[in-house]
């Protein structure tokens, strides 16, 4: 049973223009969602975070906007960056305990120089 | 700062094989964690220990044992590999209230395993 989903594998998107990542959950107790970056033979790196008392939060290019009556999330990158080209986990956890977190499969970001 | 090291980068191995895969972190994070990646699957939980001297499994603990030696060093051991075990392997750690405070989990580069 996946908790976390991202329906596209794959996105791709020209440089300059915005790139919208979705991602949706199914577990009504995730209370704190973040985005992770990851690049060919490295491990993910951290991106954005939101917390689900709020419905937004900004960080230079990256955005993140959660709607929790949809248990959806959407990264945008705007403008996007040939750097930007990556594979993008979106990730959530529950309010109490242990701080584990459930990942979504992934979404390849290619922006197009 | 180092992070978090894995060691081996790259693996090969015969089904039946054991080996153990290691992982540190210097700074000094109370709980790490064991991620398999596999193509369409995204990153699912093996094993994780909030705390030196405790251990629990995650979504897909079969097949492996976890060690927690130190606050440092948290190792995971396949004691007879099986080609459904090829994958790529990511140790991560956090700091308490990580989760909140925005950083979430820092990641090893990875090991590259394939059972034979």
């Amino acid at each position: 049973d996946q908790q976390v989903k991202q329906n596209s594998p794959s996105l791709s998107v020209q440089e300059g223009r915005i790139s919208i990542l979705n991602c949706d959950y199914t577990n009504s107790m995730f209370d704190y969602f973040l985005w992770y970056k990851k690049y060919p033979a490295e491990g993910p790196t951290f991106l954005i975070s939101i917390s689900s008392i709020k419905d937004k939060n900004e960080d230079g290019r990256f955005t993140v906007f959660l709607n929790k009556s949809a248990k959806h999330l959407s990264l945008h990158i705007v403008p996007s960056q040939p750097g930007d080209s990556a594979v993008y986990f979106c990730a959530a956890s529950v309010a109490f305990g242990n701080e584990k977190l459930t990942f979504g499969t992934g979404t390849r970001l290619t922006i197009i120089p | 700062n180092a992070g978090v090291t894995q060691t081996p980068k790259f693996q090969v191995l015969k089904t039946g094989q054991s080996m153990t895969l290691q992982c540190a972190q210097d700074m000094n994070h109370n709980s790490m964690y064991w991620y398999r990646q596999d193509p369409g699957m995204g990153l699912r939980l093996i094993y994780y220990s909030a705390s030196e001297g405790t251990t629990d499994k995650g979504e897909v603990p079969n097949g492996y044992n976890v060690s927690r030696l130190n606050k440092r060093e948290f190792s995971l051991r396949l004691e007879s590999a099986a080609p459904s075990q090829t994958s790529v392997y990511f140790c991560a750690s956090s700091r308490p209230g990580s989760r909140r405070g925005g950083h979430g989990y820092t990641f090893g580069s990875g090991t590259r395993l394939t059972v034979v």
